[in-house]
């Protein structure tokens, strides 16, 4: 099993829509989690993180965590063509020594 | 914000000759720098943890005598690619954080494109 699944995708909605991504972890002592956006070519930049179960609400942007279900997710409102690159969700792991690991990523594409 | 520098943005090499890589900490120390590669549409491997004035961490399946990693200082870590060959091209980029190892979420360099013919 790998340590933090995603679905590829692609994911495809139409302007103005939410987007869904969604993320499942294996290890249950993880505290910490992250969705970075990753532009073709460029490197990760941070989005979200969060570390309590619930929402966590940034602008466009909501994370939810549950940790019971080992799942997270990312909900972008009022999705915008920029919104268009892939997806990353990473946990950080405590392994006697910290180290943040990534899920595949989801590609989305937001049509105009 | 933090800001992690990393250079060279890209770089080609003849095959069997060295790279080497900086990721340098601009507005803060950083005790603790990863390591990622990334190749064409697959997530960011890790590939070794930083810690500077100590021996890296790699992760399995990563050679150590291939991936020389030196982080000297607390600003500074860099990653040396020996005997590079065209398997070996790919995206690297490091990371760090402000707030330490366990720190909440890393900023990224802008990545080195290496690649070996």
């Amino acid at each position: 099993q790998k340590e933090v699944e995603q679905n590829s995708g692609p994911l495809s909605v139409p302007e103005g829509a939410i987007a869904s991504l969604n993320c499942t972890y294996s290890d249950r002592g993880s505290q910490s989690f992250f969705w970075y956006r990753q532009y073709s070519g460029k490197s990760p930049e941070l989005i979200m993180s969060i570390y309590s179960n619930g929402d966590k609400e940034d602008g466009r942007f909501t994370a939810q965590l549950n940790k019971a279900s080992q799942y997270v997710s990312l909900l972008i409102r009022d999705s915008q063509p920029s919104d268009s690159a892939t997806y990353l969700c990473a946990v950080l792991l405590n392994t006697g020594g910290f180290k943040t690991i990534f899920g595949a990523g989801t590609r989305l594409f937001v049509k105009a | 914000g933090a800001v992690v520098s990393q250079h060279p943005s890209w770089v080609i090499c003849k095959s069997g000759t060295s790279v080497k890589i900086e990721c340098r900490s601009l507005d803060f120390q950083a005790t603790t720098m990863f390591w990622y590669r990334q190749f064409p549409k697959q997530s960011l491997m890790l590939m070794a943890t930083s810690n500077e004035g100590s021996k890296a961490t790699y992760e399995q399946g990563v050679e150590k005598d291939k991936f020389l990693i030196n982080h000297a200082s607390l600003t500074l870590s860099t990653l040396t690619v020996t005997s590079a060959h065209p398997e070996d091209s790919s995206f690297y980029i490091c990371s760090a954080s402000s707030q330490g190892a366990g720190g909440y979420g890393y900023t990224f360099g802008s990545g080195t494109r290496l690649t070996v013919v």
